[in-house]
């Protein structure tokens, strides 16, 4: 059974570095049939779409977010990372890992974990 | 456009037939996926593909597309549907995810 778990400080201080990892267990992220995603999701809001790692390394991005973000992985802890920089109050989200498999579809969600930018 | 446009609210009696629309240029050429979102959950898929439902979802789900638009209808609407519902798709690039901005169901 796929399980995703996401990790990291669940407050930021405006101007820092949001990091976030998810540790997938119960299968690998070098599958090439999959993607691994990041979603967020603001108090009371829709959701957002971060933007994903192939297993080649390849990265895909929000276009609004491009330049403050970098996703990586390490295949060796079968791990992704997400480092989001220059956060502001509006960055305050859950913050979901997840795979995707065939066309857009996200199969697979970690629980989420809130993160805040205050001072 | 490449963003994905929902009706922010939508209710439907008890035991009647709801459709939930996602409109965008991507649909054309993408299929999108549906999710049922509850409170303090993750979403969790109900429609993907042309119309395909996931182990554990029930009949009463079901998709359709025609041009730039799909659709999730519910036909007998019970009780427990009611949540907030999103579509998602490849934007036209290809390389991209998009969600549409959310439909919150209430059945009365």
């Amino acid at each position: 059974q796929l399980q995703l778990q996401e990790s990291g400080p669940g407050l930021v201080k405006p101007s820092e570095t949001l990091s976030l990892t998810c540790s997938v267990s119960g299968g690998s992220i070098s599958s090439i049939s999959y993607y691994w995603n990041w979603i967020r999701q603001p108090p009371g809001k829709g959701l957002e779409w971060i933007g994903s790692i192939y297993y080649s390394g390849s990265t895909y991005y929000n276009p609004s977010l491009k330049s403050r973000v970098t996703i990586s992985a390490d295949t060796s802890k079968n791990q992704f990372s997400l480092k989001l920089n220059s956060v502001t109050a509006a960055d305050t989200a859950v913050y979901y890992c997840a795979r995707q498999s065939a066309g857009s579809t996200i199969d697979h969600w970690g629980q989420g974990t809130l993160v805040i930018v205050s001072s | 456009s490449s963003e994905l446009t929902q009706d922010p609210a939508v209710s439907v009696a008890l035991g009647q037939t709801v459709s939930i629309t996602c409109q965008g240029d991507s649909l054309r050429s993408f299929y999108a996926t549906w999710y049922q979102q509850k409170p303090g959950q993750a979403p969790v898929v109900v429609i993907y593909g042309k119309n395909n439902r996931p182990s554990g979802i029930p009949g009463r789900f079901s998709g359709s597309s025609s041009g730039n638009t799909t659709s999730l209808t519910i036909t007998g609407a019970q009780a427990e549907d009611e949540a907030d519902y999103y579509c998602n798709s490849r934007d036209i690039s290809g390389n991209h995810l998009r969600f549409g901005g959310g439909t919150k169901l209430t059945v009365l």
